[in-house]
């Protein structure tokens, strides 16, 4: 799968959109995009997936950029609730046999604060 | 309603002692994970099963041994405890099969082991 980078910590004011970055510039054709996150605490959390396309769902928007080296998870209007760990995770569609697994880097410590 | 749950929450033993976290998930998924966050906040996966068969191990200490009675339920076994085995212990579930790269996976809330 290949490896990602992401900003260590973001801040963002409560009720403004979140930008969270992530560059995969090794990514291959056949691998998604994948927004996992991770409340103090909590077990990780599914936000969003891609392949090539934008994607939007009730929790965020997910951009992707043509060459696919980038994407961008934002929250519209984050939310104290939305402090989290956010991990960008780029991975291909198993093989029958290999399994799936998500490998997490260290991801972006977002703080929305008041 | 719970999804993913786990048990115990919180588990302090003495280093030695053999002891078990128990998984269970009622969303009907056919496969299963354990992962571990260490101190630093790493989370790595240790082992998946799918339909009760062991699919990925990973580099993990043969003190370690999941069990799976069936496809609702993944449990792990932890023999000989070590002060490095402290750290919380997630366990997660899916499908398998990937239609259009949907194979989210759902997170318990972790069992916080302290080894002492």
């Amino acid at each position: 799968d290949a490896k990602t980078t992401q900003p260590t910590s973001m801040d963002c004011a409560e009720g403004r959109a979140a930008n969270l970055p992530c560059n995969h510039s090794t990514i291959s054709g056949n691998e998604y995009v994948y927004w996992y996150r991770q409340i103090h605490s909590q077990g990780p959390q599914y936000i969003i997936h891609g392949l090539k396309n934008n994607e939007t769902n009730e929790m965020a928007s997910l951009i992707i950029t043509e060459d696919r080296k980038s994407s961008t998870l934002i929250l519209p209007h984050a939310t104290l609730r939305d402090t989290a760990v956010y991990y960008c995770i780029v991975r291909v569609a198993p093989e029958e046999t290999s399994g799936s697994r998500l490998t997490f880097g260290e991801g972006t410590q977002l703080t929305v604060n008041p | 309603d719970t999804a993913v749950s786990q048990t115990p929450k919180y588990l302090v033993t003495q280093m030695g002692n053999d002891k078990s976290i128990k998984c269970e998930q009622n969303l009907g998924h056919d496969t299963m994970y354990w992962y571990k966050q260490d101190s630093k906040k790493f989370l790595k996966i240790m082992f998946s099963y799918n339909n009760k068969e062991l699919i990925i191990n990973e580099t993990v200490p043969n003190r370690f041994s999941p069990k799976s009675p069936d496809k609702a339920h993944l449990n792990l076994h932890i023999n000989s405890l070590e002060l490095g085995d402290s750290a919380v212990y997630f366990c997660a579930s899916s499908q398998y099969r990937w239609v259009a790269g949907d194979n989210e996976q759902f997170f318990g809330p972790g069992t916080r082991l302290t080894v002492l």
